[in-house]
């Protein structure tokens, strides 16, 4: 069925240590994966994608690293700031680039610490 | 940057009430969505939009709702008759192509009383 879901709620971290948010996924069909983040008030915004046929892509300061043996999936935030305070979300697609709609995780609230 | 809008950010009615929320999608996207997000949960696919007619929808687009593009620019979901568990922000959502990045509005908060 379609589940996409995440291991913990809640995230604490030191300013300046880097964080990894983790996701698990369970429909082996699902062969386009993103990650957004959603401050308080806003909508969810991009922050980086990857397809079933990579095992990591990198970005500015973030790396999403997919391991379809055990359905995982993970974000990786260098230096985290006080920017990055929000609520991610690992979202999947199955049929890249013939289906609409996205299914979101339930999210993972990253706090930073001073 | 080109961006998603929406209003009202907030809408307050009464059980039963019919409501219509409005988006201006970027202007040379071609793809429209809906999801919506009851309080801390997450986030929810109601319905896709191309070529003037809906081509995908969730379990949860029932027959009270309905989505309109009116004109160049906007783009609607309206509730019928609306219910407590109605309740939700409202993203509404766009894209270039199909596989292409979906880009967000910054959603309208519906609150059924």
């Amino acid at each position: 069925g379609e589940s996409v879901g995440l291991h913990l709620p809640t995230l604490s971290v030191q300013e300046g240590d880097n964080s990894i948010i983790n996701c698990a996924y369970s429909n082996s069909a699902s062969d386009y994966f993103i990650w957004y983040k959603q401050e308080s008030g806003k909508g969810p915004q991009f922050i980086i994608d990857i397809r079933s046929n990579m095992d990591k892509r990198q970005g500015q300061r973030v790396t999403v690293l997919l391991n379809k043996t055990v359905k995982h999936l993970s974000l990786q935030i260098a230096a985290t700031q006080p920017g990055d305070s929000a609520v991610y979300f690992c979202a999947e697609k199955s049929g890249y680039s013939s289906a609409s709609k996205i299914i979101f995780g339930s999210g993972t609230r990253l706090s930073i610490r001073p | 940057e080109p961006e998603v809008t929406q209003t009202p950010s907030h809408q307050v009615t009464q059980m039963g009430q019919e409501v219509i929320l409005r988006c201006v999608p970027i202007s040379n996207h071609l793809y429209f969505y809906w999801y919506r997000q009851i309080l801390g949960q997450k986030v929810e696919f109601l319905v896709s939009f191309y070529n003037n007619e809906i081509s995908e929808k969730s379990e949860i687009f029932d027959d009270q709702f309905s989505v309109e593009r009116p004109d160049g620019s906007n783009f609607t979901l309206k509730i019928r008759s609306t219910k407590l568990e109605d309740s939700a922000m409202y993203f509404c959502a766009s894209s270039r192509r199909l596989d292409n990045e979906q880009f967000f509005g910054p959603g309208t908060r519906l609150t059924v009383l």
